[in-house]
C-alpha cells in the first residue's frame, strides 16, 4: 500500500483567498485523485489528477476554482481559489497503484471565515 | 438516485454481538467493490475488497450479490475498536462512495 501524505492539515482562511493543498505519495502510483468531504457526508470527488497535463473533472468541478498541478508521479497540489464559507470542509487526496484500490491521506481540514 | 446507497445506522450492539448491514449501487457495471472504514475526523481506511464468491477477513465477511446489486458486511464477536463509520464504496478507477453506516459497540 501507499503512505500519503498532505499538508497544511489543517487550516483557518478568509473569504476571497486561495489555498494550494499539496499530496505526496512515498512510491510511484497511476492514478491520484482529490476528493471532498464536508460534514457528515461521504466522499465526492473532485478531480482525477494526471500527470503532465490538465485534470479530469467531475460534474460541479471547474479548473477555475480548483486548479490541479500533478509534475510527477508521486505529488500533486489542489487549489482552493476565491474562497467562501461553503469551501469549508476536508479535502482529500488518493493514490492507486493501477488496481482499483486506492490509499488517502490524512486529509485538509479547511475552514473559511 | 444515489450511486451507492447505505443504511446510515447508528448501529448500536453490546460487545460480542453480531452486526450485519447492506448496500445498494446502481451501476451494474461495476467491477470493483469494497468496504472502507472511517474513524471520526480521519481518512478513509481499506477495510476488504469484495469479491464475487464472498471473502472473509478474521472477524470480518463480505458478500456481493449481482443480480440484487448489493454488497453486505457481518462483523462478529465485535470489539469495542469496530466502533466507526463503515463506507460501501463501489467502481472501477473512479470510485463512487456510500454515505457510511455507523457503528457503535458498547462495553
Amino acid at each position: 500500500s501507499a503512505v500519503i501524505s498532505q499538508k497544511p492539515s489543517r487550516d483557518i482562511c478568509q473569504r476571497g483567498t486561495s489555498l494550494t493543498i499539496q499530496c505526496q505519495v512515498d512510491s510511484q502510483v497511476t492514478m491520484m485523485f482529490w476528493y471532498r468531504q464536508q460534514p457528515g457526508q461521504s466522499l465526492t470527488l473532485i478531480a482525477t489528477a494526471n500527470q503532465g497535463s490538465e485534470a479530469t473533472y467531475e460534474s460541479g468541478f471547474v479548473i477555475d476554482k480548483f486548479p490541479i498541478s500533478r509534475p510527477n508521479l508521486t505529488f500533486s497540489t489542489l487549489t482552493v481559489s476565491n474562497m467562501s464559507p461553503e469551501d469549508s470542509s476536508i479535502y482529500l487526496c488518493s493514490g492507486s497503484g493501477g488496481e482499483d484500490t486506492q490509499y488517502f491521506g490524512p486529509g485538509t481540514r479547511l475552514t473559511v471565515l | 438516485r444515489k450511486e451507492v446507497e447505505q443504511d446510515p445506522g447508528p448501529f448500536n450492539v453490546p460487545e460480542g454481538a453480531t452486526v450485519a448491514f447492506n448496500c445498494t449501487y446502481s451501476n451494474s457495471a461495476s467491477q470493483s467493490f469494497f468496504w472502507y472504514r472511517q474513524d471520526c475526523r480521519k481518512e478513509p481506511k481499506l477495510l476488504m475488497s469484495v469479491y464475487s464468491s464472498g471473502n472473509e477477513d478474521g472477524r470480518f465477511t463480505a458478500q456481493l450479490n449481482r443480480a440484487s446489486q448489493y454488497i453486505s458486511l457481518l462483523i462478529r464477536d465485535s470489539k469495542l475498536s469496530d466502533s466507526a463509520t463503515y463506507l460501501c464504496v463501489v467502481g472501477d478507477y473512479k470510485l463512487s462512495f456510500g454515505a457510511g453506516t455507523t457503528v457503535t459497540v458498547r462495553a
